[in-house]
């Protein structure tokens, strides 16, 4: 059962250009979050996500950022118009039903670079 | 201010030295968890605690429910052990965790 797989590791994007980070959960989780590490801080929550829904984006700044799980294929956290700010690594994790409040599994991240 | 707090935010040992990170919570949880990211790295859960204590080869976790503390001990430590080691809780309501700001382990030979 491969783990969470991120997608890419690694992105470089020039202010104003739109970044797409993409995040596969393991097989059988319906469970989504993504959260951020801004350079020398903590990880922060974004959102939550179950299949074709949003359940919790209350740590998603208001413009800009958008975040989705279809039916089918990855969940993708949207970035319009990046700006340096946004420079940070941002991670995946997911959980089964069962365990959603407890258990997560964590990717190894998307490190996103504003030029 | 922040729902976890950790302590300290640096540290350096010697190889071979015994190794105690702290983590103070605010709030109730549902459950406390112990991650480790290497430099670069993604992140590995090392623990899940609701209560007591666990052990894990040379890493051991501990809660004290009332005080809303843990600890998280690395015995023999080693300079392969190096890491940010993050606490993170999970609330009764909700799902999302909360984190500490990681405690930067530099272990010597």
């Amino acid at each position: 059962n491969a783990g969470v797989m991120q997608n890419p590791r690694h992105l470089v994007r020039r202010r104003g250009q739109e970044a797409r980070l993409r995040c596969s959960p393991m097989k059988g989780h319906s469970h989504v979050y993504w959260y951020r590490q801004l350079p020398e801080e903590g990880l922060k929550f974004m959102v939550y996500l179950q299949k074709e829904n949003i359940i919790d984006e209350s740590g998603m700044p208001k413009e800009r950022f958008s975040a989705e799980f279809p039916k089918e294929g990855p969940s993708i956290l949207r970035i319009q118009q990046v700006v340096r700010g946004d420079s940070a690594a941002y991670f995946c994790a997911s959980s089964p039903p069962s365990l959603a409040r407890e258990t997560q599994y964590f990717g190894p991240g998307t490190r996103l670079l504003v030029l | 201010k922040n729902e976890v707090e950790q302590s300290p935010q640096n540290l350096t040992a010697q190889e071979g030295e015994f190794i105690t990170i702290n983590c103070s919570y605010s709030v109730g949880i549902s459950a406390l968890h112990w991650l480790q990211q290497h430099p670069g790295g993604g992140i590995v859960s090392l623990f899940m605690l609701s209560s007591g204590k666990k052990k894990h080869g040379r890493l051991i976790a501990t809660i004290n429910i009332q005080e809303k503390h843990s600890s998280l001990h690395i015995t023999a430590s080693h300079p392969r052990d190096s890491a940010v080691y993050i606490c993170a809780v999970s609330l009764n309501t909700g799902n999302q965790f909360y984190f500490g700001t990681g405690t930067s382990l530099t272990v010597i030979p």
